[in-house]
């Protein structure tokens, strides 16, 4: 079965610690990309990536790091810095390149830190 | 800035009726306008892509719009049903960028 994974579905921390999100993907697809989304809100993009060892920030990077060392796989690290780390993690990916491509998504990551 | 707006207010419909949708943005040259689906703790779901010189593209009981003049694209689901119920994003995209997602609008098909 092609789709992406991340792991786990819920994750809780205490505040200070940095804690790291899994995304993998079989789709073969060049791009990746993280969104969080809170209650009752819309997506917002905290980085993407279009090529392996590549990645650029969103609209709210801060407080996030990445990397893409793998095709299939691209972690997100929420850091002690993000103020505000409890939310609904979405990972997500699709075909690079001039033209429109729909975008997948996995299953998600909730976030707890108290 | 680039602004994207759906109807934040949920949107209640009783079952059999079309339901109509409504992404409005600004400040965009979109060549493509995307709608997703997503059920509550879930990631969202691709339902349909509508290219700008395209005015209409249906699927199944879904039609989506595109007006470039007005900004606007319109979602109708018609015969809805209670399985419709979900929150609906819509998608404007550049084909060049990471997309990004409207708030979402929430449909409540009523039985």
């Amino acid at each position: 079965d092609g789709g992406i994974t991340q792991s786990p579905k819920y994750l809780f921390r205490k505040e200070g610690q940095n804690v790291t999100l899994s995304c993998e993907q079989n789709l073969n697809h060049d791009a990746m990309y993280w969104y969080r989304q809170d209650p009752g809100q819309g997506l917002r993009l905290i980085y993407y990536s279009q090529i392996v060892n590549d990645f650029q920030k969103g609209d709210i990077a801060e407080g996030y790091s990445v990397s893409r060392e793998k095709k299939e796989s691209f972690p997100l690290t929420v850091t002690s810095a993000q103020k505000n780390p409890t939310a609904f993690y979405l990972c997500a990916s699709r075909t690079s390149g001039t033209g429109a491509y729909e975008q997948y998504f996995g299953p998600g990551t909730r976030l707890t830190v108290t | 800035s680039q602004k994207i707006e759906q109807n934040s207010e949920a949107l209640n419909i009783q079952e059999g009726k079309t339901a109509t949708l409504t992404c409005n943005y600004t400040n965009y040259s979109p060549a493509y306008l995307q709608w997703y689906r997503q059920d509550p703790g879930r990631g969202p779901v691709f339902l349909l892509l509508i290219r700008e010189n395209e005015k209409e593209k249906r699927k199944e009981r879904l039609k989506v719009t595109f007006d470039t003049t007005l900004k606007q694209s319109l979602f109708h689901i018609t015969a809805s049903q209670p399985a419709d119920s979900a929150t609906y994003l819509c998608a404007p995209d550049t084909g060049r960028r990471a997309l990004t997602f409207g708030s979402g609008t929430r449909l409540q098909v009523q039985p």
